[in-house]
């Protein structure tokens, strides 16, 4: 079964770099077949897509984000990552990593549990 | 960006209703319409794919249908487990977004 785990510190302060990891086990990024995604979610801005990446590291980022988020794979590691630079307090949210399921891009199957990443100084 | 209108945000039901949820698009979105549900506390969870599909030992009593700009989740008759949040969620245009949730209640 896929699994998938983030981390990363709770707390940021604004205009600091948030990064957090997602470490995946049952599944092999490396092996190609899928897309890993980055979704925030929070009470003022609800589900977010942030971007997604492919294990060749092609990327695709929301446009609302794009000038701040870099979203990377490491394969030797079977983990992927996001950063996001110059947060605010619009920024804090449950942070969460997935995997398209066996439906093609764009389909969530496989959630991390989410971590609530809170940005205050 | 797609956006993705839900109805009603909240929706009051007992035990054995059936259930309508609904999501209009903001354009055309063809199919390429999902169905997530969340409880508290937990991740979502993809339910249907491509405004029908079901993803698997997803129970019978749950379907889709829709096309272009307006779908609808329905519930045939609702069970305990049932009450949640519930997400739609397109993929035919980058940035892929969500609705923004209704919420199942037990009257």
């Amino acid at each position: 079964q896929v699994q998938l785990q983030e981390s990363g510190p709770g707390l940021v302060k604004p205009s600091q770099t948030l990064s957090l990891t997602c470490s995946v086990s049952g599944d092999s990024i490396g092996r190609g077949a899928h897309y890993w995604n980055w979704i925030r979610q929070s009470p003022g801005r609800g589900l977010e897509w942030i971007g997604y990446i492919y294990y060749t590291g092609d990327t695709y980022y929301n446009p609302s984000l794009e000038s701040r988020s870099t979203i990377s794979v490491d394969t030797s590691k079977n983990q992927f990552s996001l950063i996001l630079k110059s947060v605010t307090a619009s920024d804090t949210a449950v942070y969460y990593c997935a995997r398209d399921g066996n439906y093609g891009a764009g389909l969530l199957g496989f959630w991390g549990q989410g971590v609530l990443v809170t940005v205050s100084s | 960006e797609v956006l993705l209108t839900q109805s009603p945000a909240t929706l009051s039901l007992s035990p054995g209703d059936r259930a309508t949820l609904s999501c209009t698009a903001s354009q055309s979105v063809g199919t390429s319409l999902a169905w997530y549900q969340q409880k508290p506390g937990h991740s979502p969870s993809l339910l249907i794919y491509e405004t029908s599909g079901r993803a698997p030992g997803l129970p019978d009593r749950f379907s889709g249908s829709g096309s272009g700009t307006h779908f609808t989740l329905t519930i045939s008759s609702l069970e305990a487990d049932d009450f949640a949040l519930y997400y739609c969620q397109q993929r035919s245009d980058w940035p892929y977004t969500f609705g923004q949730g209704t919420k199942l209640e037990i009257k």
